[in-house]
């Protein structure tokens, strides 16, 4: 099993729509939960992160964590052409510096 | 957030040359710097891990002695693709762990070897 999965899409939303964007993880002791953005040919960008369960929000982005159920998210709202990207999620262990990777979700939406 | 710079953005090369790509943390020290390879569509994969002042720890099957790593200062650290081939060309990312739990990225490296 990996560490981390996550839906490869493609995802395409029309424009003003709510994305959803999701992630499963088996390690329990993963307490950082980090979410990346990556453009076409760049390096990934650092969203959001968030530590242990609960939400966090940062203007249209909503970052979730259950960590009894392991499930990660990442709401979008309002989606604009702008948002299309590669969706990363990352957790990481405390004390640790490396990142478990998903396999990104790539995310269109259309104008 | 912090920066990193990556150096050269893109390269091209010869088969059976070297090519080094240079990761700099530009405002903050990082004793540890991670490389990661990604080919068109898929995840970034971790090739290695940087250690300022020590030797890199490479993941499994990535050959040490192609990809040779030198972690030079606590804000550079160096990939240097030994003997090039075709089947090594990629776009190389490095990243560089930030306390207590932030992780900035380059913007990458597009390495084509003709």
């Amino acid at each position: 099993q990996k560490e981390v999965e996550q839906d490869p899409g493609p995802l395409s939303v029309p424009e003003g729509a709510i994305v959803s964007l999701n992630c499963t993880y088996s390690n329990s002791a993963f307490q950082y939960f980090m979410w990346y953005r990556q453009y076409s040919r760049k390096g990934p960008e650092l969203l959001m992160y968030t530590y242990s369960s609960g939400n966090k929000e940062d203007g249209r982005f909503t970052a979730q964590v259950d960590k009894s159920s392991k499930y990660i998210s990442l709401f979008i709202r309002d989606s604009q052409p702008s948002d299309s990207a590669t969706y990363l999620c990352a957790p990481k262990q405390t004390g640790a510096n490396n990142l478990f990777f998903g396999t990104g979700t790539r995310l269109t939406v259309i104008p | 957030g912090a920066v990193v710079s990556q150096h050269p953005s893109w390269v091209i090369c010869k088969s059976g040359t070297s090519v080094k790509i240079e990761c700099r943390s530009l405002d903050f020290q990082a004793t540890t710097m991670f490389w990661y390879r990604q080919f068109p569509k898929q995840s970034l994969m971790l090739m290695a891990t940087s250690n300022e002042g020590s030797k890199a720890t490479y993941e499994q099957g990535v050959e040490k002695d192609k990809f040779l790593i030198n972690h030079a200062s606590l804000t550079l650290s160096t990939l240097t693709v030994t003997s090039a081939h075709p089947e090594d060309s990629s776009f190389y990312i490095c990243s560089a762990p930030k306390e207590p739990y932030e992780q900035y990225f380059g913007p990458g490296t597009r390495l084509t070897v003709t």
